[in-house]
């Protein structure tokens, strides 16, 4: 299955723009990026998803390697409500399941 | 409110004990999934169903078990307790099982504390 690498931990400030990674190397051409992120005592909460063009909604937005290998998730402007764990997870056909890996834990200081 | 219903939200029960959590998938979503989250391991993908049938299967005990019923709640039974099984349980559901391009709506979880 391919995995996804991420950051233990980024720190921000509020109101400021965050880029938050994530390697993909082994993606394969029908893979679809996601990202998800949990807050402190809650499920996991989708953000958004993507396959090769950036995408933007009204929670972020995704950027997306030209050779997908890669992709940056992206939050605008920063605030306190953002600080949580986020997941970037690999969806493909093949992938009947959707496994979490570590994430990275953002803190956003006032 | 994600649509996704998990009962109990909190349960309390002895080592040996087995317990039954249950969980109501958003309307019109045909597949659940049950994840395991410990404070020192993250979120543990468990199992997962599709329509009433078993399509991925994770790090899942033998002393757990499954099942969506064809009303298309599940349920998660974890039986023989240990302390160790102590976690929070989510369940998520989604209208497809690969879900290529739709997203999954999680529950806010059941605590199950083993004393």
């Amino acid at each position: 299955d391919a995995k996804t690498t991420q950051p233990n931990s980024m720190e921000s400030n509020e109101e400021e723009p965050v880029h938050l990674p994530c390697n993909h190397s082994t993606i394969s051409g029908t893979d679809y990026i996601h990202w998800y992120r949990q807050l402190p005592s809650q499920g996991p909460e989708y953000v958004i998803h993507g396959l090769t063009s950036n995408v933007n909604n009204r929670m972020a937005s995704l950027a997306i390697a030209e050779d997908r290998k890669s992709s940056t998730l992206i939050l605008h402007r920063a605030t306190l409500r953002d600080a949580a764990v986020y997941y970037c997870i690999l969806r493909g056909y093949n992938n009947n399941d959707m496994r979490f890996g570590a994430g990275t834990r953002l803190t956003v200081k006032p | 409110d994600s649509g996704v219903t998990q009962t109990p939200k909190h349960l309390i029960t002895a080592t040996g004990q087995r317990v039954t959590l249950r969980c109501s998938p958003r309307s019109g979503d045909l597949s659940v999934y049950w994840y395991q989250q410990s404070l020192d391991q993250g979120l543990q993908f468990l199992i997962q169903y599709y329509n009433g049938e078993e399509r991925a299967k994770g790090n899942i005990l033998e002393r757990f078990s499954a099942q969506q019923f064809p009303d298309l709640h599940s349920e998660l039974n974890l039986s023989s307790l240990e302390l160790g099984d102590s976690a929070l349980y989510f369940c998520a559901s989604s209208v497809v099982p690969q879900g290529v391009s739709t997203e999954a709506f999680f529950g806010q979880g059941t605590r199950l504390t083993v004393v």
